[in-house]
């Protein structure tokens, strides 16, 4: 079975740009959660998107933005970029449902973005 | 709310030594608890959970950690270190209703010395 898969691996852009990020979980997953890993605050949960719906969202501004299609795969987004954006992002899968929140979630290899 | 402190954001040890990497939890309700293990350039890997049942769990890697609500921990440990050990670990904490927001910790980067 293919992992969670995220394109492109590796992005550059300008401050005040926006970009659009990829993600394919592994086949039968209906969760994708994303999360940005910085070393400075470590992983930090975007939100978590199930059949569709956006049902968790973490502390971030509104221009992190991001949707789910039919087929599971998420996109995420980020308009106006600033310095501070710089990351890596990551994706993650999960074949959970609501209810059970012991599911592991399987993570592709990030995208990271740099801001100049 | 739920939270994870990992103590040691740099551990190091000799290769054949005992890994010992801290991991500690607040949650209000009963946790579920991941160690994940991060090599460079790559994603998250899970190394083990813990959601109910047995205190101590074993993982991939030699890797096991054990469950002590008394004390709200979950550290990780491996009895012999492996050059091949080397890496970022992350704990993470699952837990409430209607939610599939894991909270890290901010990560312990192991080192293992020839």
């Amino acid at each position: 079975k293919a992992g969670v898969t995220q394109t492109p691996r590796y992005l550059i852009k300008t401050r005040g740009q926006q970009v659009t990020l990829s993600c394919s979980p592994i086949s039968g997953h209906r969760s994708v959660s994303w999360y940005q890993q910085t070393p400075g605050q470590g992983l930090q949960f975007l939100f978590e998107y199930f059949s569709e719906t956006q049902r968790n969202k973490g502390n971030f501004p509104g221009r992190f933005s991001g949707r789910q299609f039919s087929n599971s795969r998420s996109e995420m987004n980020v308009s106006t970029l600033e310095l501070g954006d710089s990351a890596l992002y990551l994706c993650a899968s999960s074949h959970g449902t609501q209810s059970y929140l012991g599911n592991e979630q399987f993570f592709g290899p990030g995208t990271r973005l740099t801001v100049l | 709310a739920q939270s994870v402190t990992q103590l040691g954001s740099h551990v190091s040890v000799s290769e054949g030594a005992l890994v010992l990497l801290r991991c500690n939890y607040s949650s209000s309700v009963p946790p579920y608890l991941f160690w994940y293990v991060q090599y460079p350039n790559q994603g998250l890997q899970l190394l083990l959970k813990y959601t109910t049942g047995a205190t101590l769990v074993k993982g991939i890697n030699g890797f096991e950690a054990e469950f002590k609500k008394s004390e709200t921990s979950f550290h990780l440990t491996k009895p012999s270190a492996h050059m091949s050990d080397a890496a970022e670990y992350f704990c993470a904490v699952s837990a409430g209703s209607g939610t599939y927001k894991y909270i890290f910790g901010t990560g312990t980067r192991l080192k293992v010395l020839a």
